[in-house]
């Protein structure tokens, strides 16, 4: 069955410091890949997606997720975190094939900024 | 203007009521979604549309209906609503292909079920 896993429920890291949320699916083939971050009381916004071509994406507000194949793992990135990055982040992924429509979206990582 | 609006934002009732969330769009977009969002389980599919005439169950559509009342309007109903179906209902749109699969997301609407 199709899933995707963020392992850490919570991360809190200081202002300035680097960040790697990860994000692991399981699928048959390479799906299409999507990053989005939910401020406090806010809806979900897009932050990065992969659907093909270069395996390092880079997206707003900083951030970047590099895509490995070999570890069906997709991991977000920001070298220097600020306090307006306290959020909640979400991996998703959809099948990538034509009519495709489902996201499938991982459990979520908020990260708490230290200042 | 927010290109996916949801109404109401935030909603109390009483178990046993019927309620109704709406959701419109702007962006010309012919497939829209319903999501709840719960603590600790990201967000779970309960209907999709991709068209007025195309109505979909996703994974938890059980005492969830829809309506599809135009291209721009999708709404959600809760027939008899009951405290396990308090949650935060997100809804999104996306292009058909080749544009699709990036959804965009109204602001959410916070329902507490008592």
């Amino acid at each position: 069955a199709q899933s995707v896993t963020q392992p850490d429920i919570h991360i809190t890291v200081s202002e300035g410091a680097s960040l790697e949320l990860r994000c692991n699916y399981s699928y048959g083939a390479t799906p299409y890949l999507f990053w989005y971050v939910q401020s406090p009381g806010q809806g979900l916004q897009l932050l990065l997606k992969y659907f093909s071509g270069d395996t390092l994406v880079q997206g707003i507000k900083g951030f970047e997720a590099e895509f490995k194949r070999s570890q069906s793992s997709f991991n977000l990135r920001k070298p220097s975190v600020h306090w307006s990055d306290a959020a909640e982040y979400f991996c998703a992924v959809a099948p990538a094939a034509s009519g495709t429509y489902k996201y499938i979206f991982g459990t979520g990582t908020r990260l708490k900024v230290l200042a | 203007d927010a290109d996916v609006t949801q109404t109401p934002r935030n909603r109390i009732t009483k178990t046993g009521k019927r309620i109704m969330l709406e959701c419109s769009q702007t962006k010309g977009h012919d497939r829209m979604y319903w999501y709840r969002q719960d603590p600790g389980l990201g967000l779970r599919l309960i209907y999709y549309s991709f068209d007025v005439k195309d109505i979909n169950k996703g994974e938890i559509s059980d005492g969830y209906s829809v309506s599809r009342q135009a291209q721009a309007k999708f709404s959600l109903s809760l027939e008899s609503a009951i405290p396990n179906q308090t949650a935060l209902y997100f809804c999104a749109t996306s292009d058909r292909q080749p544009f699709g699969n990036e959804q965009f997301f109204g602001p959410g609407t916070r329902l507490t079920v008592l």
